[in-house]
């Protein structure tokens, strides 16, 4: 069964910083892109990053530029968010979610997301 | 970036009657070289992450109801439920994937008449 299990949500404070892992299963994570996508509460989704299967090419949401960090961990079938500079506007549920692929040797990025974890949450408050 | 606007907000429907929700893109997701239109629907219950219903615009994922079904080209695009299911009470989005940013609708609240 393919998993996403997202980790490391929680408490921050204004300009803090927290870690989010994503540990993945049932599937060859080292051949799929890989996103994060936020939710606020009662939003819609708003994608955040994406990292290439190999992590040789990385996108980011204007708004987290310079803040946030994806990175992954191949061997160990894991995505990372590391969020520095932490603002109330970063408050969200996180998901992980994978890019689908639509044809045997398809590894695009220009395509939906088909697996997304449970979401873990993170409150930035004082 | 790319603007993606759903309509209406919310939606009550009777048992059995169909559904139908819009979304709108600020620019086109059609892509001439393969004529494939780069837009998904997710539907997402409470407390739960979005689940994939259709990509390519009408193409439903493996396991979705075949009373779900999508349409449209370019920049305007509808999911149609052709006979609502209380299961189906949900808050829908779509999604286009044709440029960073990758964008969501508002959402589509969908409930019961």
């Amino acid at each position: 069964e393919v998993q996403l299990v997202e980790s490391g949500g929680g408490l921050a404070q204004p300009g803090g910083s927290l870690r989010l892992s994503c540990a993945t299963s049932g599937f060859t994570f080292g051949r799929y892109w890989m996103n994060w996508v936020r939710q606020a509460p009662g939003k819609g989704p708003e994608w955040v990053a994406n990292i290439k299967y190999d992590g040789s090419e990385i996108y980011y949401v204007d708004s987290v530029k310079g803040r946030f960090t994806i990175s992954r961990d191949n061997p160990n079938n894991s995505l990372y968010l590391q969020m520095n500079s932490l603002r109330a506007d970063d408050t969200a549920v996180y998901y992980c979610a994978r890019v689908s692929h639509r044809t045997v040797d398809d590894q695009s990025r220009w395509r939906d997301f088909d697996i997304w974890g449970q979401g873990t949450m993170v409150t930035v408050s004082s | 970036d790319i603007l993606m606007t759903q309509s209406p907000d919310s939606l009550a429907v009777s048992l059995g009657e169909r559904a139908t929700i819009n979304c709108k893109s600020s620019q086109s997701v059609l892509y001439s070289s393969n004529n494939k239109n780069y837009l998904a629907w997710y539907q997402q219950k409470p407390g739960q992450p979005p689940k994939l219903l259709i990509y390519w615009a009408s193409t439903r994922e493996s396991g979705v109801p075949d009373r779900f079904s999508g349409s449209g080209s370019g920049t305007d695009f509808t999911l149609t439920i052709s006979s609502l299911q209380a299961e189906d009470v949900a808050v829908y989005y779509c999604q286009q994937y044709w440029t960073t940013p990758y964008a969501f609708g508002q959402g589509t609240k969908l409930g019961i008449k």
